[in-house]
């Protein structure tokens, strides 16, 4: 398994500012994923981050908006950039572990609310 | 285009008693997911299969997996109130997993 910690747990933005959410893994991993769940909603995929390549985002999301680090095989960081209430949700990064099963953990999430 | 779908979507139950929860999926997909997420907590991983008729199982929780069909079911033995939550399946399609919208479950004493 993977132990993922994500910073900051939460926050409350103002309209128009940018929020970067970082993630640290405790193995090095190749794969990390960036999520959004809206309430009661399931999961959208943002992008996917590896380490030595640009980040490769879903339809939908683009670079500019959500801008993605991933210096190496333990970090990432997400940036909500220009904000809206629109972007008020909960985002979680994951990982796929390279074991046989691929399994994906994810992890606690960051809880957004811009007003 | 991947899709995944699963029902029920909500859920009410009695402690004690049985029931499935059924994960179709629309293509091929090397690998079948579980979930569970509590409210307002992140999702933890349940099972991974991989080939068919898999079947694992873990405490009153149980999947399985038929690739011919492309169904995955979970099945919950004598339900207790602690495994109520929300229960997603995912399908492997290259790198990402596609979702399914989740079952709500809840579960009364």
């Amino acid at each position: 398994s993977a132990v993922i910690s994500q910073k900051p747990s939460r926050d409350i933005c103002q309209r128009g500012t940018s929020l970067t959410i970082q993630c640290q893994v405790d193995s090095q991993v190749t794969m990390m994923f960036w999520y959004r769940q809206q309430p009661g909603q399931s999961l959208t995929l943002i992008a996917t981050a590896n380490q030595g390549s640009e980040a490769t985002y879903e339809s939908g999301f683009v670079i500019d908006k959500f801008p993605i680090s991933r210096p190496n095989l333990t970090f990432s960081t997400l940036t909500v950039s220009n904000m809206s209430p629109e972007d008020s949700s909960i985002y979680l990064c994951s990982v796929e572990t390279g074991t046989g099963y691929n399994e994906q953990f994810f992890g606690p999430g960051t809880r957004l609310t811009v007003l | 285009e991947l899709k995944v779908e699963q029902n029920p979507l909500f859920l009410s139950m009695q402690e004690g008693k049985n029931y499935t929860i059924y994960c179709n999926y629309s293509t091929t997909s090397d690998r079948l997911y579980w979930y569970r997420q509590d409210p307002g907590k992140s999702l933890e991983s349940l099972f991974v299969l991989l080939s068919n008729g898999a079947v694992k199982q873990e405490g009153r929780l149980m999947a399985s997996l038929d690739t011919k069909a492309r169904l995955s079911t979970l099945h919950i033995t004598a339900a207790v109130h602690d495994l109520s939550a929300t229960y997603f399946c995912a399908a492997k399609l290259n790198y990402q997993l596609i979702w399914g919208a989740g079952t709500k479950l809840i579960i009364k004493p």
